[in-house]
């Protein structure tokens, strides 16, 4: 069974509203997870690393006030998109493991958005 | 900086042998990932080597070598089904990973 839970698999917003996407660590605790966006026929970019208790960290070029993470427990990261647009369209996809996990890392899902 | 490569597509046949090169620089090493990933699906694991040398699994061999920077994924007795994206990825610091722009493989009968 799945040790990353992603939630929702897929999802349908109008622009200008906001979603999001729950992580879920089932078979540990995740102090740290990380989300990463994947465009059509492109590979995964890293967007920010979610860190319990704080703030998350951002990659270079990604919008903090856009895409905001709260990883509130040891289990559960939320990443919202907050005024969307057709651009966000895109695969997002968490991961979280190391050395918690028998130093092994395990990706959630993913979660397709499309924005209409 | 980080920088991965991997060849953008390769080609093969059916029943065939088919090695993905990939390079990387990155800052911090803890290993290296090959995902495999079928179109718009979450890319699955195929193997991982934190030390040089060859790793087989099955029709899957994947081999690192530290000090040049460098692995390869060998596929062998290739199937219809292996026809996807292969995911080169860096274990850096605190547990992050950071992808190669993927391979596209495309199997002919």
């Amino acid at each position: 069974g799945a040790v990353v839970s992603q939630h929702p698999s897929w999802v349908i917003c109008k622009s200008g509203t906001s979603v999001k996407i729950e992580c879920r660590s089932l078979d540990f605790q995740a102090t740290t997870m990380f989300w990463y966006r994947q465009f059509p026929k492109q590979s995964l970019m890293l967007m920010a690393t979610s860190n319990e208790g704080s703030k998350a960290t951002y990659e270079q070029g990604v919008e903090k006030d856009k895409f905001l993470i709260n990883h509130a427990s040891l289990t559960l990261s939320t990443l919202t998109v907050t005024s969307a647009h057709p651009e966000d369209s895109s695969f997002y996809i968490c991961s979280a493991g190391g050395t918690v996990a028998g130093n092994t890392i395990y990706f959630g899902e993913g979660s397709w958005l499309t924005v209409v | 900086g980080q920088n991965i490569d991997q060849p953008t597509e390769m080609t093969a046949t059916e029943g065939a042998i088919v090695q993905i090169n990939c390079t990387y620089q990155t800052s911090g090493f803890n290993g290296l990932f090959w995902y495999q990933q079928h179109a718009g699906e979450a890319p699955t694991f195929l193997s991982y080597n934190v030390l040089d040398g060859l790793e087989e699994k099955g029709r899957f061999s994947s081999f690192l070598s530290r000090s040049k920077g460098y692995s390869y994924l060998l596929l062998k007795e290739l199937q219809m089904k292996d026809s996807a994206s292969y995911l080169c990825a860096v274990r850096v610091a605190d547990d992050k990973i950071i992808f190669g722009k993927g391979t596209r493989l495309h199997i002919l009968p």
